[in-house]
C-alpha cells in the first residue's frame, strides 16, 4: 500500500494569509493520479485539484497544486472564511489511499 | 448532472452484514466509469473501500478485501457494498462516488450516510 503522508496535521492561520500544504508519498506517484480534496463538518469532500496542478470545475484560481514524484503541495494564496476545513490528498497506483488530511483552522 | 444517494440500514449488529446502495440519477452507470464506495470512521480520515466498473469488473482495497462486496444493478442504475463480519470499527460515514476514469479523481460524491455497529 502506498502511504501518503501530509503535513502539517493541523495549520492555524487567519484570513488573507498564504497557507501551505504538504503530501508526501514514500514511492513515487504519477502526477496524473495525484488529487486534493476539500472537507467541511457535515459535508462529502470535494474535489479541488487533479493531475496535481489542475483545478477542478468551479475552484477558485487561489488554489493551487505543484510537485512531482513524492512531494505534492497545495497552496491556497490567500484564505478566505471559507477556506477554513481540512484537506485530503489522494493517489491512484496499484491501489488507491488518502492522505491523513491537513486541518486549516482559524487562528 | 450525476447526482448519487446513499441508502441502508444505520445501525447493523456485530458479527452481521453490512449492506448498503447507491442510486444514480441524472447518468447512466453504464458510463466508462469507475463506481467508488469511501468511508470515513468518526473523527477520523477517508479510507477507500472499492470500486466497480459497469462491466462488473471490481478492485478493493486490500485490507478489507476479504470482507467486501460490490455489485452493480445496471437495470436500476445502482451499485451496492457488502461488507461481512462487521465489528464496531466499521462504524463510519459510507460514501459512495464517482470516479473519473482518466485522472482517477472522485469528481461527484453521495452526501453520505452514518452506519454504527452496535448490539
Amino acid at each position: 500500500e502506498l502511504v501518503l503522508t501530509q503535513s502539517p496535521g493541523t495549520l492555524s492561520l487567519s484570513p488573507g494569509e498564504r497557507a501551505t500544504l504538504s503530501c508526501r508519498a514514500r514511492q513515487s506517484v504519477s502526477s496524473t493520479y495525484l488529487a486534493w480534496y476539500q472537507q467541511k463538518p457535515g459535508q462529502a469532500p470535494r474535489l479541488l485539484i487533479y493531475g496535481a496542478s489542475n483545478r477542478a470545475t468551479g475552484i477558485p484560481d487561489r488554489f493551487s497544486g505543484s510537485g512531482s514524484g513524492t512531494d505534492f503541495t497545495l497552496t491556497i494564496s490567500r484564505l478566505e472564511p471559507e477556506d477554513f476545513a481540512v484537506y485530503y490528498c489522494q493517489q491512484y497506483g496499484s491501489s488507491l489511499t488518502f492522505g491523513g488530511g491537513t486541518k486549516v483552522e482559524i487562528k | 448532472q450525476v447526482q448519487l444517494q446513499e441508502s441502508g440500514p444505520g445501525l447493523v449488529k456485530p458479527s452481521g452484514t453490512l449492506s448498503l446502495t447507491c442510486g444514480v440519477s441524472g447518468g447512466s452507470i453504464s458510463r466508462s466509469n469507475w463506481w467508488s464506495w469511501v468511508r470515513q470512521p468518526p473523527g477520523k480520515g477517508l479510507e477507500w473501500i472499492g470500486e466497480i466498473y459497469h462491466s462488473g469488473s471490481t478492485n478493493y482495497n486490500p485490507s478489507l478485501k476479504s470482507r467486501a462486496t460490490i455489485s452493480v444493478d445496471k437495470s436500476k442504475n445502482q451499485f451496492s457494498l457488502k461488507l461481512s463480519s462487521v465489528t464496531a470499527a466499521d462504524s463510519a460515514i459510507y460514501f459512495c462516488a464517482r470516479v473519473e476514469d482518466y485522472y482517477y479523481t472522485m469528481d461527484v460524491w453521495g452526501q453520505g450516510i452514518t452506519v454504527t455497529v452496535s448490539s
